[in-house]
């Protein structure tokens, strides 16, 4: 089975902090991705990498960098937090075949004050 | 336009029923298809795929898929209380890397 962990369930940061949110899979996937996802909103692309150190922006990148080293984990960096960034962060993992299914990590929280 | 459309709900139906759950996405050249189940607080898992147009079944679950009409439903047979969740129609485009696009989600309630 498929598992992508999140490091952490519930974040709660200070407006103006540096975050960092973890995410790593354990099945040689070559696609991460990071989610957020918000009410009536659904879910919106932040970021995804196809490779270690590739990247490509998804449809809301602002605010949000990435960083990928390892194959394995993928991170997701807000670089001065804002209460607007307060949402469900979801990271998920897929094969390189167009075909292949999203596996998802359990979220996390983040609250911004 | 959105590019994969779906209707927020609630869908309410009655325990034993058929839960239909439609979906239209705008890509023409869309290739892949999945659906996704969310319950309240959990992450999404994945229930259906389907790539050629047509049905496929598995177990209480059949997806449909019209590329012509660019439409893709799900239904579940036989609804039980359990199948209560949001179920999210996703969308991956055609050309270039992975990109999935997801729907907003539609709520279905079953009504023991």
């Amino acid at each position: 089975d498929v598992k992508v962990t999140q490091s952490s369930r519930y974040l709660v940061k200070r407006t103006g902090e540096k975050v960092f949110l973890e995410c790593v899979q354990d099945m040689d996937h070559e696609n991460m991705f990071w989610y957020r996802q918000d009410p009536g909103l659904g879910l919106r692309l932040i970021y995804f990498s196809y490779d270690v150190k590739m990247k490509e922006k998804g449809d809301i990148p602002e605010g949000y960098s990435v960083s990928r080293e390892k194959k394995e984990r993928f991170s997701l960096i807000l670089e001065s937090a804002s209460t607007n960034q307060t949402s469900m962060y979801l990271c998920a993992s897929s094969g390189s075949s167009y075909n292949s299914p999203l596996h998802f990590g359990n979220g996390t929280r983040l609250t911004v004050t | 336009q959105k590019e994969v459309e779906q209707n927020s709900g609630p869908l309410s139906v009655p325990e034993g029923a058929i839960a239909s759950l439609n979906c239209t996405y705008s890509d023409r050249g869309s290739q892949s298809f999945f659906w996704y189940r969310q319950y309240s607080g959990k992450s999404p898992e994945l229930i259906m795929s389907i790539y050629s147009n047509g049905d496929k079944e598995d177990g209480r679950f059949t997806a449909q898929l019209n590329k012509a009409s660019q439409y893709v439903s799900l239904l579940i047979r036989d609804s039980q209380p359990s199948d209560s969740a949001t179920y999210l129609c996703a969308v991956n485009r055609r050309g270039g890397y992975q990109k999935v696009t997801f729907g907003t989600g539609t709520k279905l309630q079953v009504i023991p």
